[in-house]
């Protein structure tokens, strides 16, 4: 079974801190991705990656920036965390690129304070 | 504008009883249309995904439906279990750009 974990399943941040999201998946996937799901706008992408320190853009990326220096790690990283940003995160991960049927993990629900 | 519009939002059925779930999309050019089911305070689970030529797609009590040509599918949960209470998720990949367009989602609550 693929299993993707995040490191924190709560977390509480105040305005202006930098935060860390790590994701870890074991299932050797080239792809991995990062969602933020918010009540009546469903999951949208704030960025992928298809492969170790390549990185691309999604539909919501500001204020966000990512990290992939291994294979297996992803790390999403909000550089001034502010209150628009709470949120639950979810992190994914396929093996074959946006078409493959995609993995998650358990979220993380930040809040920022 | 690719959408992906869901019904209803939410809603309320007596275990045992089969609902039927919606999704109506925009989403063109079509590659494949996922359905997923997301547990409170947990991540989604793919239960069936449709490529075009598809029309129906079963995963236990799970059944999926897809009319590429009217652009909507649904997913029909037969003898519902209190288990089923979850969200689920209709979510559709644009061929170009392999871009992936999620729905709002259906809450669904099973009552004994």
């Amino acid at each position: 079974d693929v299993k993707v974990t995040q490191s924190s399943r709560y977390l509480v941040k105040r305005t202006g801190e930098k935060v860390f999201l790590e994701c870890v998946q074991d299932m050797d996937h080239e792809n991995m991705f990062w969602y933020r799901q918010d009540p009546g706008l469903g999951l949208r992408l704030i960025y992928f990656s298809y492969d170790v320190k390549m990185k691309e853009k999604g539909d919501i990326p500001e204020g966000y920036s990512v990290s992939r220096e291994k294979k297996e790690r992803f790390s999403l990283i909000l550089e001034s965390a502010s209150t628009n940003q709470t949120s639950m995160y979810l992190c994914a991960s396929s093996l074959h690129a946006l078409i493959g049927e995609q993995f998650f993990g358990p979220g993380t629900r930040l809040t920022v304070l | 504008k690719n959408q992906v519009e869901q019904s209803p939002q939410s809603l309320i059925i007596l275990e045992g009883k089969n609902c039927t779930l919606q999704c109506n999309y925009t989403v063109s050019p079509f590659s494949n249309l996922r359905w997923y089911k997301q547990d409170t305070g947990r991540g989604p689970v793919s239960l069936t995904i449709m490529t075009f030529s598809e029309n129906t797609k079963s995963n236990g009590r799970y059944t999926a439906t897809l009319d590429a040509d009217t652009k909507q599918s649904s997913l029909h949960i037969t003898a519902s279990q209190l288990s089923d209470s979850a969200s689920y998720i209709c979510v559709v990949v644009k061929a170009a750009g392999n871009k992936l367009t999620f729905g709002g989602g259906t809450r669904v609550l099973v009552k004994p």
